[in-house]
């Protein structure tokens, strides 16, 4: 089975700290995805990436930025974190594409708390 | 504007079949549809994935008519345990994901 790991399932930081999230997959993906899910909002992209190194800004990149330095790692970092990025961080991968080819498989989730 | 739309909340029995619809406007050529369960404090759990026409898998059908503009995910004979949110994803190799907001389910006894 595809596992895809998040460092932490609960994080809470003050307004200004910067924030590192790392995702690591075991299963040799090509794609890795960050999202963030709010109630009544579902999920949002926001970046990703399809090869190492490379990545792509989603639909609310701004606050946001990622490194993909190994193919299994992708990390999302808050420069500067704000209360309004207090949300549940999910992190996923796929094999090839970006909707096609068995999907994707998700992580169990980071809920971070800016106070 | 490209949305995918399901209903925000649906009620069943144990045992009954159950069926979500999923409206995609603006499908394109190399969109597949791609449905995922979720429980709660977990990250959603890709369930089956369809682009035309029906496919089947050991938890559930997907029916997708040919001009592709809705899907149908069917739950046959559901149990408590199917309690979750349901989510319908639209997507392709052009790199851009439209996911529904999410269709709570509720099985009751």
């Amino acid at each position: 089975d595809v596992k895809v790991t998040q460092s932490s399932r609960y994080l809470v930081k003050r307004t200004g700290e910067k924030v590192f999230l790392e995702c690591v997959q075991d299963m040799d993906h090509e794609n890795m995805f960050w999202y963030r899910q709010d109630p009544g909002l579902g999920l949002r992209l926001i970046y990703f990436s399809y090869d190492v190194k490379m990545k792509e800004k989603g639909d609310i990149p701004e606050g946001y930025s990622v490194s993909r330095e190994k193919k299994e790692r992708f990390s999302l970092i808050l420069e500067s974190a704000s209360t309004n990025q207090t949300s549940m961080y999910l992190c996923a991968s796929s094999r090839t594409g970006f909707g096609t080819s068995g999907g994707q498989y998700f992580g169990p989730g980071t809920r971070l708390t800016v106070t | 504007l490209a949305k995918t739309t399901q209903p925000i909340s649906m009620d069943s029995y144990e045992g009954q079949e159950v069926n979500i619809t999923c409206s995609h406007n603006n499908i394109a050529t190399n969109d597949y549809i791609t449905w995922y369960q979720q429980f709660p404090s977990q990250g959603p759990r890709f369930i089956i994935q369809g682009y035309k026409t029906k496919v089947t898998n050991e938890v559930a059908s997907l029916f997708i008519p040919a001009d592709r503009k809705s899907s149908t995910l069917s739950l046959p004979r559901v149990s408590l345990s199917d309690t979750a949110v349901y989510y319908c994803l639209k997507g392709g190799n052009n790199r851009k994901l439209i996911w529904g907001l999410g269709t709570s389910l509720a099985v009751n006894p």
